[in-house]
């Protein structure tokens, strides 16, 4: 069953923050985080495995909530090059199969 | 650094021909994945490849579809037979291990038409 993402799309203006939320109907193991340019292969942000722990990777952070079955992405302060399209790949056990969600675009502008 | 390499970029077949799409995952990693996603759509998970053999796949992998990993370096998708439903990207992925835990690199993935 893929995870459910939300919000679908949304604008910002550089500096300004945004969450991006990543929901299961499944126990998760795990979240992987992606962000896809236009045309480009998915690029890796980070994983969060099961134990509610929070990540960060510059100004792009992430939580992971066991028991609600959901991860959030936090964009801070965002920059030009955060526009793209995110990706939460779910994985329900320790083997490396993942299930994508439908992405959120983000368009970051001066 | 090290990255996983997909040839070609671009493929365009007929309808019923058969593709091989090729990857070089990186180097010693030992797990091996196909993803496709069609334009504007999700990426979709087909299937998983360890120890030369299918770990994982999904049921879009169906008898059209196979893996193998012909020597140490290529690890190959074959469609036997394309329809026109097939035209997507479709991205090869390493990983050092199969697990949740671990870092899924992607390559920069092949567009297959079928016309």
């Amino acid at each position: 069953q893929q995870p459910v993402q939300s919000p679908q799309a949304v604008i910002l203006r550089e500096g300004e923050d945004a969450v991006i939320n990543c929901s299961s109907s499944k126990a998760l193991y795990s979240v992987h985080w992606y962000r896809q340019k236009h045309g480009e292969a998915p690029v890796f942000l980070m994983i969060l495995l099961k134990g509610g722990e929070q990540k960060g990777h510059d100004k792009i952070s992430a939580s992971f909530n066991e028991k609600k079955q959901q991860s959030s992405l936090y964009l801070t302060a965002s920059q030009l090059s955060y526009s793209g399209t995110y990706f939460c790949g779910t994985g329900t056990d320790s083997w490396g199969k993942l299930q994508f969600g439908a992405g959120t675009q983000v368009v970051v502008t001066p | 650094e090290p990255e996983v390499t997909q040839t070609p970029s671009h493929q365009v077949t007929q309808m019923g021909q058969e593709v091989i799409l090729r990857c070089v995952p990186i180097s010693n990693h030992l797990y091996f994945y196909w993803y496709r996603q069609i334009l504007g759509q999700k990426v979709e998970f087909l299937v998983s490849f360890y120890n030369n053999e299918i770990s994982e796949k999904s049921e879009i992998f169906d008898d059209q579809f196979s893996v193998e990993r012909p020597d140490g370096s290529n690890f190959t998708l074959k469609i036997r037979s394309t329809k026109l439903e097939d035209s997507a990207m479709y991205f090869c992925a390493s990983s050092p291990r199969d697990r949740g835990t671990d870092t899924q690199y992607f390559g920069p993935g092949t567009r297959l038409t079928v016309l």
